[in-house]
């Protein structure tokens, strides 16, 4: 099972918004509603921010969303803030086990 | 608030048994499913497998034959072994809490990270 492919860094501006994409196959990403996303700062363990495509944990801004269409989902991230800048992992099912996306810096210019 | 925590050796050597423990507390490790992640130095995450507390696993196709996930519900803990390890393994350790019903990991512990050298 290969890794979910994910840009390797995206960056935006204070405020404004960004978009990571998480490409799969429909043996996971297009398969499942089960599609998560992690954001991890440096020395820091995985967050939980996005499960099932589109929920938010309590906790986590609404300037945080997710989508899905087809084999490929997605993280947006609106209203860009210093702390948003972090490392972020979409994370598949697929048949009896999970797969991580390659991850993406989020970097603020 | 559940918290876990890893423990076991921080250096193998190749060719041997990785072996870690996560201490579950503030909850019982019982009606739950539990996961192992791991993240080499510099990459990304790794799913290595899950357990519920009945003992059921499933574990990554890549890593399966060398994997083995157990409970301890009465120590309200978890174990990870990995066997014939190389440098390749050499990586942090996470143990979550696993929502099979929604598909998320969460928490996690904080990490531990386990060096395969000779």
């Amino acid at each position: 099972q290969s890794a979910l492919t994910q840009p390797r860094s995206v960056s935006g501006s204070p405020g404004q918004s960004l978009t990571i994409s998480c490409t799969g196959t429909s043996s996971d990403v297009g398969g499942y509603k089960y599609v998560s996303w992690y954001q991890q700062h440096p020395g820091k363990a995985p967050k939980l921010i996005i499960f099932e495509v589109t929920k938010r944990p309590s906790g986590v801004p609404d300037r945080f969303s997710g989508s899905k269409s087809g084999n490929v989902a997605s993280l947006t991230i609106s209203g860009l803030q210093p702390a948003d800048e972090a490392d972020y992992y979409c994370c598949s099912y697929a048949d009896r086990h999970y797969v991580f996306g390659t991850g993406t810096q989020v970097a603020l210019l | 608030q559940v918290q876990l925590q890893e423990s076991g050796p921080g250096l193998v050597k190749p060719s041997e048994t990785l072996s870690l423990t996560c201490s579950v507390s503030g909850g019982s490790v019982s009606g739950y499913y539990w996961t192992w992640v791991r993240q080499p130095p510099g990459k990304g995450l790794e799913w290595i497998g899950d357990i519920f507390y009945r003992g059921d696993t499933n574990y990554n196709p890549s890593l399966k034959s060398r994997v083995t996930i157990s409970m301890n519900t009465s120590n309200n803990q978890f174990s990870l072994k990995l066997t014939s390890v190389t440098t390749a393994d050499t990586a942090l350790y996470y143990c979550a809490m696993y929502d099979w019903n929604e598909g998320w990991f969460d928490p996690w512990g904080q990490g531990t990270l386990v060096v395969v050298s000779s």
